[in-house]
């Protein structure tokens, strides 16, 4: 069965640090998302992207954070400059018809920033 | 804005048993429904989708109600067992600002004793 994958599973960064988190959508899919945990609370939503765009976003998305599908496959999202309250876990998800269909979610990348 | 509330915040019975977990939400304009099932430390995984439309969904030992109007859903599991044994998470696809994110509940931790 067709999966999201995500890479790294697990990233260490000093505060200040850019990072690329790595999300490879289930490959009919056309909608995009991000969303994130922090520990101990509920899964929140990023941003969403459709048609090599962004279509939504929310507060929390601020003008650290981008995202971009730089090869047709990949997916990915850069937070520029690393705070210590960035450290969660960060869920790509897909689907193939927003509004309709099931969002597909990865595994996750737990990102710790020191 | 859309709130997702989910009671109880953990609960614990012995296999076997049937079971219910509630969800509620307060703003009824939404596209569907989402039962996600979250292991520790891991991704989530969608269990039941129910369309706003729906009254119900099943599969296997799980089925799904919701009651748009009244703003609740419930995921009940029959005959439970250890390995139902995780966090379960409802989420709703919010149409009130005509975008497409999921708003999560806080989850419900569930563990079967064998």
């Amino acid at each position: 069965e067709p999966e999201v994958t995500q890479t790294p599973s697990h990233q260490v960064t000093q505060m200040g640090q850019e990072v690329i988190l790595r999300c490879v959508p289930i490959s009919n899919h056309l909608y995009f998302y991000w969303y994130r945990q922090i520990l101990g609370q509920k899964v929140e939503f990023l941003v969403s992207f459709y048609n090599n765009e962004i279509s939504e976003k929310s507060e929390i998305f601020d003008d650290q954070f981008s995202v971009e599908r730089p090869d047709g496959s990949n997916f990915t999202l850069k937070i520029r400059s690393t705070k210590l309250e960035d450290s969660a876990m960060y869920f790509c998800a897909s689907t193939v018809e927003a509004g309709v269909e099931t969002q597909y979610f990865g595994p996750g990348t737990r990102l710790l920033v020191l | 804005k859309q709130e997702v509330t989910q009671i109880p915040a953990a609960l614990s019975v012995p296999e076997g048993e049937n079971l219910v977990l509630n969800c509620s939400f307060t703003d009824s304009a939404i596209y569907n429904l989402q039962w996600f099932r979250q292991d520790p430390g891991k991704g989530l995984t969608s269990l039941l989708l129910i369309q706003s439309s729906q009254r119900e969904q099943t599969s296997g030992r799980l089925n799904a109600s919701l009651d748009k109007s009244s703003g609740r859903s419930t995921l009940y599991i029959a005959a439970s067992q250890p390995g139902d044994s995780a966090t379960y998470l409802c989420a709703v696809l919010y149409s009130g600002a005509g975008s497409y994110q999921l708003t999560f509940g806080k989850g419900t931790k569930l563990s079967v004793i064998p």
